[in-house]
């Protein structure tokens, strides 16, 4: 059974730092590329970041490029969110997916980490 | 970005009945579609991708059609666990984008 656990979210004050992971079991990770998507709370599902099975690419959405930085381990089967300058607009439950190559729709999910954004 | 508008935002049903949501695409997304589940405490499902196309594991009692700009999600003789919130989502091309939900509650 394929599963994505994400971990450290929490309660953060604007302007700060935080990263996110997220753990895959029951699949090769080495295989597959991996998606950010959040969802801010009563809202929808935003797509935030894509990193490559070998992290040859990353792509970034515009709300978060040049601020959050997406990395993974294949050695540790986990998969990376660093968020840098946290706004009250970032504060979303934030999820994991796991993604075919060439193929933007997300197969698998995490439950999900919240992140609150808040002096 | 493809901007995706989903509609009914609620839509209340009983058990054993058949409902359908409307996805459209704000240009040509070919056939490249998915639809997804969202329930409390449990990961989102994958149900259809590429418009019609069934992810392994998601019951024949879901269907999905369409193509270019408009798609339907069909769900016949609805089950009780079937109620939850449903999202589309394009993908066609970067970046993905998701239609508002629709919240299928027992009537």
């Amino acid at each position: 059974e394929v599963q994505l656990v994400e971990s450290g979210g929490g309660l953060e004050q604007p302007g700060s730092s935080l990263k996110l992971s997220c753990v895959v079991s029951g699949i090769t990770f080495s295989g597959y590329n991996m998606h950010w998507v959040r969802q801010a709370p009563k809202k929808g599902l935003e797509w935030i970041a894509l990193i490559y099975y070998d992290s040859s690419n990353k792509y970034y959405a515009d709300s978060v490029r040049g601020r959050f930085t997406i990395s993974r381990d294949n050695s540790k089967n986990t998969l990376y969110l660093e968020m840098n300058s946290l706004r009250s607009e970032d504060t979303a439950m934030y999820y994991c997916a796991l993604g075919y190559k060439g193929i933007a729709f997300f197969a698998h999910w995490g439950q999900g980490t919240l992140v609150t954004v808040s002096s | 970005d493809v901007q995706m508008t989903q509609s009914p935002s609620n839509l209340p049903a009983s058990p054993g009945e058949s409902v359908s949501i409307n996805c459209k695409a704000s240009k040509s997304i070919s056939k490249y579609l998915a639809w997804y589940q969202q329930k409390p405490g449990k990961p989102n499902k994958l149900l259809i991708y590429s418009g019609s196309t069934l992810q392994s594991g998601t019951p024949s009692r879901f269907s999905g059609s369409g193509s270019g700009t408009d798609f339907t999600l069909t769900i016949r003789n609805l089950e009780p666990e079937d109620f939850g919130l449903y999202y589309c989502q394009q993908h066609n091309e970067y970046p993905p984008t998701f239609g508002s939900g629709t919240k299928l509650e027992i009537k």
